[in-house]
């Protein structure tokens, strides 16, 4: 069974400049995670998908970032304009949601973002 | 909102020996307990996870305990070995989906 694929695996830009993550999660998982991880420190949840829903993006900073999941199988998360200080690597996840319990979060391998 | 600490942040220990990292978590409704191991520039991935209708976990050399009175949970891993250098992280969630991460544990298992 493949994992939670995510591209590109790095990406540098200057500042000001937009940039798109893509992540597809595993096959048959319905929620669907971006987390924000910086250098040293856990991630932390950006927003949160229920089939094409997003159903939690409190932690989502709505002035440059955006993110969809038209289809609810694969996701994509935009930053425009970067700032230096989204310079962190973006994990996307993925569990199965049984309804209730707490389902186990498998990850991607994450985008390394530098912005110069 | 949840609040997670972890401790501690850098753990040495010899090839062989225990090694524990804990946890202490904020929200009492959180009923769900996993720990990652993140290598280096490598995803996180589920070593273990526990639910709090238990109050223990075992996985061959990996153990987790929690402690729901006391809101604390622990990562226990014995005859530590070259390979289980990494960085843990504990996280908690109450049952709406969200976790929320401890800050990192870097193992480093001395030869």
């Amino acid at each position: 069974e493949a994992g939670v694929v995510q591209s590109p695996r790095y990406k540098i830009i200057e500042k000001k400049q937009p940039v798109a993550f893509w992540c597809n999660p595993i096959s048959g998982h319905n929620t669907l995670y971006w987390y924000l991880q910086n250098l040293g420190q856990g991630p932390e949840l950006l927003i949160r998908y229920e089939n094409e829903e997003a159903v939690d993006d409190s932690q989502l900073p709505k002035d440059r970032f955006s993110a969809e999941r038209l289809k609810g199988v694969d996701s994509t998360l935009k930053i425009q304009p970067a700032e230096l200080g989204d310079s962190a690597v973006y994990l996307c996840a993925s569990s199965l949601h049984g309804g209730g319990a707490t389902d186990t979060q498998y990850f991607g391998p994450g985008t390394r973002l530098t912005v110069l | 909102g949840e609040n997670v600490e972890q401790h501690p942040s850098t753990l040495s220990v010899q090839e062989g020996d225990s090694a524990v990292i804990k946890c202490t978590y904020s929200d009492s409704a959180s009923n769900y307990f996993p720990w990652y191991k993140q290598e280096l520039g490598k995803r996180p991935q589920l070593i273990i996870d526990i639910r709090s209708n238990v109050g223990e976990k075992k996985d061959q050399r990996i153990a987790v305990t929690l402690n729901k009175t006391a809101k604390h949970f622990s990562l226990h891993i014995t005859e530590t070995q070259p390979e289980d250098s990494a960085v843990y992280f504990c996280a908690a969630s109450s049952g709406n989906e969200k976790l929320t991460f401890g800050t990192g544990t870097r193992l480093t298992i001395i030869p």
